[in-house]
């Protein structure tokens, strides 16, 4: 699976948009882009994930950049709840049996 | 989306003794489930991964004969962490991938284990 690179850190205020960026630039043609979260002592949460269109979803949107080099994951209003660790994993379509591959992530801290 | 569950959610034991740790998918048939381990302010590390029926694959490094992986049935996995010492104190996740979902993984809320 490609490797991902986060910023370590980030904040944002309650209320507006967090844009969190991973760029991923060795990403193959069949490897779809996920997003996960870890609140604090809790166990990951999906969130979204996408291979080259423009994804929404209840919790967030997608956004891959044409050449799939890099996206940016869209909390619309962020609340105090957001606040978590953000895991930007690439992995190959259909590798369902395959474990993931954690990096450090972006600790995303969002300001009352 | 899909729910996991895990029991216990925190389990306090004295070095030398063996904790089972369940994981269940809730409303999904689980193909693949997998147990992942994480240290304080360290990123979850996948342990090993376990098909329903089959022997479990562990990652390098890891015990087989320490980390007992068991899933005997679509729904449940169990790690059984044998002879525990105090570095084995860790938060031990699991997933599990299969039926609809299968190429989303979906989490546990995590298992605390402290070896005294």
């Amino acid at each position: 699976d490609a490797k991902t690179t986060q910023p370590t850190s980030m904040d944002c205020a309650e209320g507006r948009a967090a844009n969190l960026p991973c760029n991923h630039s060795t990403i193959s043609g069949n490897e779809y882009v996920y997003w996960y979260r870890q609140i604090h002592s809790q166990g990951p949460q999906y969130i979204i994930h996408g291979l080259k269109n423009n994804e929404t979803n209840e919790m967030a949107s997608l956004i891959i950049t044409e050449d799939r080099k890099s996206s940016t994951l869209i909390l619309p209003h962020a609340t105090l709840r957001d606040t978590a660790v953000y895991y930007c994993i690439v992995r190959v379509a259909g590798g369902g049996a395959d474990g993931l591959t954690f990096g450090k992530g972006t600790h995303l801290i969002i300001q009352p | 989306g899909a729910v996991v569950s895990q029991h216990p959610s925190r389990v306090i034991c004295k070095s030398g003794t063996s904790v089972k740790i369940e994981c269940r998918s809730l409303d999904f048939q689980a193909t693949t489930m997998f147990w992942y381990r994480q240290f304080p302010k360290k990123s979850l590390m996948l342990m090993a991964t376990s098909n329903e029926g089959s022997k479990a694959t562990y990652e390098q490094g890891v015990e087989k004969d320490k980390f007992l992986i068991n899933h005997a049935s679509l729904t449940l996995s169990t790690l059984t962490v044998t002879s525990a010492h105090p570095e084995d104190s860790s938060f031990y996740i699991c997933s599990a991938t299969g039926d609809r979902f299968l190429d989303t993984q979906y989490f546990g809320p995590g298992t605390r284990l402290t070896v005294l």
